[in-house]
């Protein structure tokens, strides 16, 4: 398996824009995690899928953030209108459903810059 | 909820020494625990994972301590090597909580 698979890696926009990051989870794995990184804060959980549902969005910033999960290989985070503050390095993660809850598979992130 | 921190943000060890990196948590009720490492440019990576009912367990070079009682959380690795250099991180959740990771502190290998 190639792993969890984001895209893009990198992504830079201007204020206001929309911006759309993408998330491959590993075949057969049963939850998904998005999380945000950046130096003053550290890694946040912004919300995770459980069999494609949403189970916890409450580390969602606001409502300029929203999760799609349409099916079991796909996820979508998307920002808009984007702000400066924004600029983060976003992680998807998954993890199979008999794994402890740390064993999370991460990907390699999307660094997003809002200009 | 849960806050989590990390002794210090810099470890500079020599190769092939012990590394030893220290992490405090703060909710009593935190039943697991975990460290994570970070390589530049890469996701967080599993490495060990402890629950409350133990105060120590080992892996590959690899041991990771638990003190409820101070509630401290430490990760030992023996004999580091320069692919040990990353960020280490730890995480602490038990029950309906989610996950709280501390922020970090980069493990520096001196040739």
């Amino acid at each position: 398996d190639a792993g969890v698979i984001q895209s893009p890696r990198h992504e830079v926009t201007e204020m206001g824009q929309e911006v759309t990051l993408r998330c491959k989870p590993i075949s057969g794995h049963d939850y998904l995690f998005w999380y945000r990184q950046t130096m003053m804060r550290g890694l946040e959980l912004l919300i995770y899928f459980n069999n494609n549902v949403p189970i916890d969005d409450s580390g969602m910033p606001e409502d300029r953030f929203s999760a799609k999960m349409p099916n079991a290989s796909f996820s979508t985070l998307k920002i808009q209108p984007s702000e400066p503050r924004d600029s983060a390095v976003y992680f998807c993660a998954s993890l199979g459903g008999l794994a402890a809850p740390g064993e999370q598979f991460f990907g390699p992130g999307t660094r997003l810059t809002v200009l | 909820g849960e806050s989590v921190g990390l002794h210090l943000p810099t470890l500079s060890v020599q190769e092939g020494d012990n590394s030893i990196i220290n992490c405090a948590y703060s909710n009593s009720a935190s039943d697991y625990f975990i460290w994570y490492k970070q390589e530049s440019g890469k996701g967080p990576q599993f490495i060990i994972d402890i629950r409350s009912n133990m105060d120590k367990r080992q892996g590959q070079r690899v041991t990771v301590l638990l003190n409820k009682t101070v509630k401290h959380l430490s990760l030992q690795i023996a004999a580091t090597q320069p692919g040990d250099s990353a960020v280490y991180f730890c995480a602490a959740g038990g029950g309906a909580d989610g996950l709280t990771f501390g922020k970090g502190t980069h493990l520096i290998i001196q040739p």
